[in-house]
């Protein structure tokens, strides 16, 4: 059972270069997040899906792009590389609650991106 | 705007110390209330959650947290903390009615525990 699954684990990227973040789950859940933490600020919801074929911004989408054509995959693509999305990257997914609201988190490894 | 507000950003304890960590939100309606832990190097994983009735929870680890709805707080709590326990902490919240559809998330309390 792998759970909830990222890679790359660690990446370097120059300004400007675009690269994508893998997120699988084995799960089932028809939730799925993706949040960046940076030191001090906690977890930021980036973009989040309900399910396949619909995803929504939250509360830190510029820069950022998602799709969800699938249950189990929910990848995060990064067009133009700046300096300020150097951040740990973490995907999440829950199973349907109520708004997804009252189901805990299963959180993936995270990547660790830099951008210089 | 609703917010989740965690005050101690770093607390440094002695083991078989006591531990309070604190965690305040914003918002007068209906919450879902979470706190996870992350050890160094690894991924976020459930401490212990609040839905509804008795608002003393208990957790994995000995962790316990109370519900206290007049003060809108989820407070962190462990009798006496280990070296193990070292982590960071963050505190979450489900915002009910309010058309969320994820968690918000404190900033986070990095616990130290020195042998």
């Amino acid at each position: 059972n792998a759970g909830v699954t990222q890679t790359p684990k660690f990446r370097i990227l120059k300004i400007g270069q675009s690269m994508t973040l893998q997120c699988a789950q084995d799960m089932n859940h028809n939730y799925m997040y993706w949040y960046r933490q940076d030191p001090g600020m906690g977890l930021k919801l980036i973009y989040y899906s309900v399910g396949a074929g619909i995803t929504d911004k939250g509360e830190v989408p510029n820069g950022y792009n998602v799709s969800r054509s699938t249950t189990e995959d929910f990848p995060l693509r990064l067009e133009l590389a700046a300096p300020s999305q150097t951040s740990v990257y973490f995907c999440a997914s829950s199973p349907l609650g109520v708004r997804g609201l009252n189901s805990p988190l299963h959180f993936g490894n995270g990547t660790r991106l830099t951008v210089t | 705007a609703q917010s989740v507000s965690q005050h101690n950003h770093h607390v440094i304890l002695s083991e078989a110390a006591s531990l309070e960590l604190g965690c305040n939100y914003s918002y007068g309606g209906t919450v879902n209330l979470f706190w996870y832990v992350q050890y160094p190097g690894q991924h976020l994983q459930l401490l212990l959650k609040y839905f509804s009735g008795d608002p003393l929870v208990k957790g994995i680890k000995g962790f316990e947290a109370e519900f206290i709805k007049s003060k809108f707080s989820f407070n962190l709590r462990k009798p006496s903390v280990q070296w193990s326990d070292t982590a960071e902490y963050f505190c979450a919240v489900g915002l009910m009615d309010t058309g969320r559809r994820a968690l918000t998330f404190g900033s986070g309390t990095r616990l130290q525990v020195q042998p």
